[in-house]
């Protein structure tokens, strides 16, 4: 199928180690979305882009934690210096009218 | 600062025993109530949109309805495959993000 595809599955590092994320979205959706789900919480955002235009960061936790689309269509999310608390799903969705998002399988980040 | 309050947090059937999940939200300006249904150790899969209140949609076993206030996901006479956990989000107008619910785990006893 041609759905949200994101590697890796699942990721296990060591504290202070600098992770990527990759989300590959559904071909001809310009809206991508990134947010975490953490054990007992509920899905929170991290950052939304469209096109070309200036990402919407405002839910980026902390300067450790920066994301960047190439080319319209495949994102990374990179975290520097990993701590404890960023164990989490992480979670790709992508959307082509800002209004049905769908999500990808996730990463699951564990930092030992 | 716009909310999303899913409940019962859990919600155990017997297969055939219908029922309904709440989804109660504030939001400034509603552009669209979402709901989605997660297995574990998957990504949330979409099922409905809803936009403005009095709109209904169905698909399967599942009604999602929606007011002013809050959505309700009706399940009639629900199947073990139904057990899963469903989440309740809102957008904002002029957002872009979703503001989720904690969700609701269903649990469908055969």
């Amino acid at each position: 199928g041609a759905g949200v595809s994101q590697s890796p599955s699942n990721k296990v590092t060591e504290k202070g180690k600098d992770v990527e994320l990759r989300c590959d979205p559904i071909s001809g959706h310009t809206a991508l979305y990134w947010y975490r789900q953490s054990l007992g919480q509920g899905l929170e955002f991290l950052i939304y882009f469209q096109g070309n235009s200036a990402p919407d960061k405002s839910g980026l936790p902390s300067d450790r934690f920066s994301a960047e689309r190439t080319g319209g269509s495949v994102s990374t999310l990179t975290i520097q210096r990993t701590q404890q608390e960023d164990s989490a799903v992480y979670l790709c969705a992508s959307s082509l009218n800002r209004r049905d998002s769908f999500f990808g399988p996730g990463t699951r980040l564990t930092v030992l | 600062e716009d909310q999303v309050t899913q409940s019962p947090e859990a919600l155990r059937l017997q297969e055939g025993e219908s029922s309904s999940l709440n989804c109660s939200y504030t939001v400034s300006g509603l552009r669209g109530l979402f709901w989605y249904r997660q297995d574990p150790g998957k990504g949330p899969e979409f099922l409905f949109t809803l936009y403005s209140a009095g709109e209904e949609k169905e698909k399967e076993r599942l009604k999602a309805t929606l007011t002013k206030k809050e959505s309700f996901l009706h399940i009639t006479a629900p199947k073990p495959e139904d057990s899963a956990t469903y989440l309740c989000a809102v957008q904002a107008r002029g957002a872009q993000k979703l503001v989720f619910g904690q969700g609701t785990r269903l649990t469908i006893n055969p």
